[in-house]
């Protein structure tokens, strides 16, 4: 069975400070790979989405940037952080009409 | 464009109240995907239901029903019999026949239910 793992849960970081979070799927092959981010009190938000390796879109501009060095891997970093890049971010996975979400990381950048 | 609208913010019943979580939606597409996801605190997303957008058909699973209507593009989800365990978000959301993966989502309504 296909399962999506993400990592860190949970991360507190300075201000200017570099980030990375990575997203691994387990059980299937070439899928479609998303990062969603929520802020606080708002909806999910698409920042980045790729259908294969080294293959990057960009939905909305901001201080983060996304790779795909292998199939099932997708990381989403930045060099500095900024305050408004807290929230909480999701990976996602697609096949078919469908798409599974990862746990989550909350992010605070203090 | 592509576009989801939750307007309900935040809606509170006491349990054993029925509620509606409304959701409309605005894409160019002829085929397109409805999803509703239950978010609880933990954060994680859960599927609830997915809807093409051939299928008006209503659907109920147990105490969850769903009424599609292209004619208002709507996808609305009703509660009945609300429970304390269904407090959490809800979102609504659309993908389109480019990239069915690619989702759009509403902002979410929080649904407080108390005892």
């Amino acid at each position: 069975s296909q399962t999506i793992h993400q990592w860190p849960a949970t991360l507190v970081q300075p201000v200017g400070s570099p980030l990375s979070l990575e997203c691994t799927v387990e059980g299937t092959s070439n899928p479609n790979l998303y990062w969603y981010r929520q802020a606080a009190g708002r909806g999910l938000q698409l920042l980045f989405y790729s259908v294969g390796i080294g293959q990057i879109s960009s939905e909305v501009p901001q201080n983060l940037s996304a790779s795909r060095p292998q199939d099932r891997q997708f990381i989403l970093s930045s060099k500095k952080l900024l305050l408004s890049d807290s929230g909480f971010y999701l990976c996602a996975w697609g096949q078919g009409t469908e798409a599974f979400f990862g746990q989550g990381t909350r992010l605070t950048v203090v | 464009a592509q576009k989801v609208t939750q307007a309900q913010t935040e809606i509170s019943v006491v349990e054993k109240e029925d509620v509606t979580l409304d959701c409309v939606y605005e894409t160019r597409d002829t085929t397109y995907y409805l999803f509703w996801y239950k978010q609880p605190p933990s954060g994680e997303l859960v599927f609830l239901i997915r809807r093409n957008s051939f299928d008006e058909q209503n659907e109920i699973s147990g105490r969850y029903s769903w009424n599609f209507q292209k004619s208002t593009s709507s996808f609305n989800f009703t509660i009945t019999a609300s429970q304390v365990v269904d407090s959490a978000v809800y979102f609504c959301a659309l993908s389109e026949r480019d990239n069915f993966n690619k989702f759009y989502f509403g902002s979410g309504t929080k649904l407080n239910v108390k005892p």
